[in-house]
């Protein structure tokens, strides 16, 4: 069936680093990708977002390219800040059926020293 | 625009004891969802509605009732607790199943 799989955390940087959290995904159809940020005590809120195959999502400084060929949706920024602390969590919608429900993968927990 | 509400924020339960969680949406959305989440662990899908009137199960049903009272409220009960529920409850809508979900703040509930 159709999953997402994402590295392992925690992924701790220092601040101003250059950050790549790997996603990658299996699909029958044609999925619409997304992540999401979870910030402590708070639920998760959508970070970005691609629906076809080399959309690039943004927001906030974090990018991710919708890659068919590789089925890989990698989060990346640039500069990471303190702020930025958070679990990210990568998911899919699998695109076949509009019954189908949005699938997560396991998140990954960030941490940006000072 | 509150989005996703949820009841209570924080909750405390002997064993055995039942509560009912509540949500509400006011976006008009037609398809809603209760998640756990457990230190250090990923999302798991208790419940969902995918449209008023229907319900189905998730990952992780066992324990849990769900009720969509109508198209903006969706609960979640516990009939007797157990520790092994101690854990975060997430509520989530959509506008469709396959759409992006907006997501309450969650309830804290701890089982003695």
């Amino acid at each position: 069936g159709d999953s997402v799989t994402q590295m392992e955390g925690p992924v701790t940087l220092s601040e101003e680093a250059f950050l790549t959290i790997n996603c990658t995904y299996t699909a029958t159809g044609y999925p619409s990708l997304f992540w999401y940020v979870q910030y402590p005590g708070e639920g998760l809120q959508l970070l970005l977002k691609a629906t076809k195959a080399d959309d690039k999502g943004s927001n906030k400084g974090f990018e991710a390219t919708y890659r068919k060929e590789t089925t890989s949706f990698h989060l990346e920024k640039g500069s990471v800040q303190v702020s930025d602390s958070a679990v990210y969590f990568c998911a899919l919608s699998p695109g076949y059926s509009s019954a189908s429900k949005i699938i997560f993968g396991s998140g990954t927990r960030l941490s940006i020293r000072p | 625009n509150a989005g996703v509400t949820q009841t209570p924020k924080f909750q405390v339960l002997k064993t055995g004891q039942s509560m009912t969680l509540q949500c509400a949406q006011d976006m008009n959305h037609n398809s809603m969802y209760w998640y756990r989440q457990d230190p250090g662990m990923g999302l798991r899908l208790i419940y969902y509605s995918a449209s008023e009137g229907t319900t189905d199960k998730g990952e992780v049903p066992n324990g849990y009732n769900v009720s969509r009272l109508n198209k903006r409220e969706f609960s979640l009960r516990l009939e007797s607790a157990a520790p092994s529920q101690t854990s975060v409850y997430f509520c989530a809508s959509s506008e469709f199943p396959d759409g992006e979900q907006f997501f309450g703040p969650g309830t804290r509930l701890t089982v003695l």
